[in-house]
């Protein structure tokens, strides 16, 4: 089982749709979860944090769900600017290493 | 904009040069980063510095020879390349390394995307 898995898309929606990606991790110890975004030929850059209570920040709603080692994103209400890849991100556990996922590919359409 | 500056944006060389790879960040973050990137591929760790020192390197080839002269300072050197090693090359830093329960966030310069001929 690969560390960090998502399903790589592309998502396909119009604007205005909700989107979700889901993303599994393999290691239990693992602390720390992020979500990024990376734009075509740009850098990642931080889109949120997930923490264990969940939390949202404007149309962005990201959920852990330790048990079952799962974090998700949600978007509502998607816009031609969120266009981009989506990649999860987890520690490895002890050694505190960031572990990317491959990323879901996101194009919203007028 | 970011606060992470790479230089160059891009280099072609051939497998028999030698070049460098810079980075700097002001932000007194005490921990740096290389990172690999190939198309649609996500960004691959190669090396982390934690206060100036060497704390991972990913079973790198050595062709690669990562350098922190200071705390601010990333350098990447590059000899006899191979032409698969071509992707781009991004610079990362964080405020620690030990501690990723604080933000993590990691800020990544805009990378440099490297070809070899």
């Amino acid at each position: 089982r690969k560390e960090v898995e998502q399903d790589p898309g592309p998502f396909n929606v119009p604007e205005g749709a909700t989107v979700a990606f889901n993303c599994t991790y393999s290691n239990s110890a693992s602390q720390s979860f992020f979500w990024y975004r990376q734009d075509c030929r740009k850098e990642p850059k931080l889109l949120m944090s997930v923490y264990s209570s969940g939390n949202e920040d404007g149309r962005f709603t990201a959920q852990l769900n330790r048990a079952s080692q799962y974090i998700s994103l949600l978007i509502r209400d998607s816009k031609l600017s969120d266009s981009a890849t989506y990649l999860c991100v987890v520690n490895s556990g002890s050694q505190g290493n960031l572990i990317f996922g491959k990323g879901t590919k996101l194009s919203v359409k007028p | 904009d970011t606060e992470v500056t790479q230089t160059p944006k891009h280099l072609v060389m051939g497998m028999t040069n030698k070049k460098s790879l810079k980075c700097e960040q002001h932000m007194g973050h005490r921990a740096m980063y290389w990172y690999k990137q190939k198309a649609k591929k996500p960004p691959e760790l190669m090396f982390v510095y934690s206060y100036e020192k060497l704390s991972i390197n990913e079973s790198v080839p050595s062709r690669f020879s990562p350098e922190c002269p200071n705390s601010s300072l990333l350098n990447l050197h590059l000899h006899a390349l191979q032409p698969e090693d071509s992707a781009l090359y991004l610079c990362a830093s964080s405020q620690e390394f030990e501690g990723f329960s604080n933000t993590g966030e990691l800020f990544f310069g805009e990378g440099s995307r490297l070809t070899v001929l």
